[in-house]
């Protein structure tokens, strides 16, 4: 099978715009969780999604948002961009509730 | 609340055995991972333990749990250099996943 793919793999933006990252899970999978990993805050869940449902939150402000779609692709989205925001992007994919798959990530600089 | 703990940096020879622990907070996690992630990386899965096993052995890698003092433990034999990454310990409650702060690895040729 092939692995959990994330597109754009680098991104580059500046403060105040939109950014969308998407996640393809892996051929299966149903559940799709967002991670952001950064130098000073680690790695920290963002949010996850079954069947186009928003499961589990994480302790994030409301500009960032997320959806899964029938195929089970997942976007998240992240509005008003801030210079914090930089960080690498992970997603993950399982079957439903058990181990997960990462993508490569997606490294979002924003300057 | 969830809270994954790990020490921050280990060094070994390249041939010694590694040995990195981790403490987590949520008894009622289902499965606990190791992670290796090396520079410029994404998140690579080593291994898991589900939450009512003791042990598990793969290849190199042996990982202990102590359920009753929420005590995780990853064991890789035989380090090489190609072994120097941070390892992340995890706990999973349905799709979310807490990690530790990554333990890095250094081997020593």
């Amino acid at each position: 099978k092939a692995g959990v793919t994330q597109t754009p793999r680098y991104l580059i933006k500046t403060r105040g715009q939109q950014v969308t990252l998407s996640c393809s899970p892996i051929s299966g999978h149903r559940s799709v969780s967002w991670y952001q990993q950064t130098p000073g805050q680690g790695l920290q869940f963002l949010f996850e999604y079954f069947s186009e449902t928003q499961r589990n939150k994480g302790n994030f402000p409301g500009r960032f948002s997320g959806r899964q779609f029938s195929n089970s692709r997942s976007e998240m989205n992240v509005s008003t961009l801030e210079l914090g925001d930089s960080a690498l992007y992970l997603c993950a994919s399982s079957e439903q509730n058990n181990e997960q798959f990462f993508g490569p990530g997606t490294r979002l600089t924003v300057l | 609340g969830e809270d994954v703990e790990q020490s921050l940096f280990l060094s070994v020879r390249e041939g010694d055995s590694s040995v990195i622990n981790c403490t987590y907070t949520d008894s009622s996690s289902t499965y606990l991972y190791w992670y290796k992630q090396e520079p410029g990386a994404g998140l690579q899965l080593l291994t898991y333990i589900f939450s009512n096993m003791d042990m598990k052995q793969d290849q190199r890698l042996t990982v202990l749990l102590n359920k009753k003092d929420k005590h995780l433990s990853l064991r890789i034999a035989d380090t090489q250099t190609g072994d120097s990454a941070i390892y992340f310990c995890a706990e999973s409650i349905g799709g979310k996943s807490t990690f530790g702060d990554g333990t890095t690895l250094t081997v020593k040729p």
